[in-house]
């Protein structure tokens, strides 16, 4: 079936260290890949998007290409601020489908 | 512009009692709604959805249950809480954007923790 495998966490940074957090998807078609953040005790909120291969979603300072040779869709950021520290989920959705797919997960941690 | 709430942020039931927790979309038409849960640590797991009034669908057994009573309103139920249902409860709502792929947006959060 459909997949997200994000990294491992628990991630621990210093501040403006670069960023990267691995995502790798199985799909049976042609998904939409998003990255989402949860800040502490709340929501989530859709940090970056792409709709087909070899987009680039990006917003503050992160990035994220849509590898179809690579079923990837990497989150980067060249220099973390400690206001960066929260969960990042990985997720995709397919044409027609009425559901996401989220990956577990990553916890990063920023210090100053 | 599209607005989801979700209430309350908090809440602390003792074992046994019912429960409510009830989501409201603004600005949309029939959007897809969902409940979340995320235990303490993990990941998102999708309890219900809805594509249209009165119809849910039901991602895992559990002694939760979800109603669509109105178009834009969601609610996440049970009878009697179990220690187990503690965890932080995630409404969500969709459209499906450019492309036709489905894209969430998602409310704050309500933190259950049963006692």
């Amino acid at each position: 079936g459909d997949s997200v495998t994000q990294m491992e966490g628990p991630v621990t940074l210093s501040e403006e260290a670069f960023l990267t957090i691995n995502c790798t998807y199985t799909a049976t078609g042609y998904p939409s890949l998003f990255w989402y953040v949860q800040y502490p005790g709340e929501g989530l909120q859709l940090l970056l998007k792409a709709t087909k291969a070899d987009d680039k979603g990006s917003n503050k300072g992160f990035e994220a290409t849509y590898r179809k040779e690579t079923t990837s869709f990497h989150l980067e950021k060249g220099s973390v601020q400690v206001s960066d520290s929260a969960v990042y989920f990985c997720a995709l959705s397919l044409q027609g489908a009425q559901k996401l797919v989220f990956g577990q997960g990553t916890r990063l941690t920023i210090n100053p | 512009s599209q607005t989801i709430h979700q209430w309350p942020a908090t809440l602390v039931q003792p074992v046994g009692s019912p429960l409510s927790l009830e989501c409201t979309v603004e600005g949309t038409s029939n959007p897809n709604l969902y409940w979340y849960r995320q235990a303490a640590g993990r990941g998102l797991q999708l309890l219900f959805y809805s594509v249209g009034i009165g119809q849910i669908s039901s991602e895992v057994p559990q002694n939760l249950s979800a109603s669509r009573p109105q178009d834009r309103q969601f609610i996440l139920s049970s009878k009697k809480l179990l220690l187990s249902d503690s965890g932080f409860y995630l409404c969500a709502w969709s459209v499906v954007a450019g492309g036709g792929n489905t894209e969430a947006f998602f409310g704050q959060g309500t933190r259950l923790t049963v006692v």
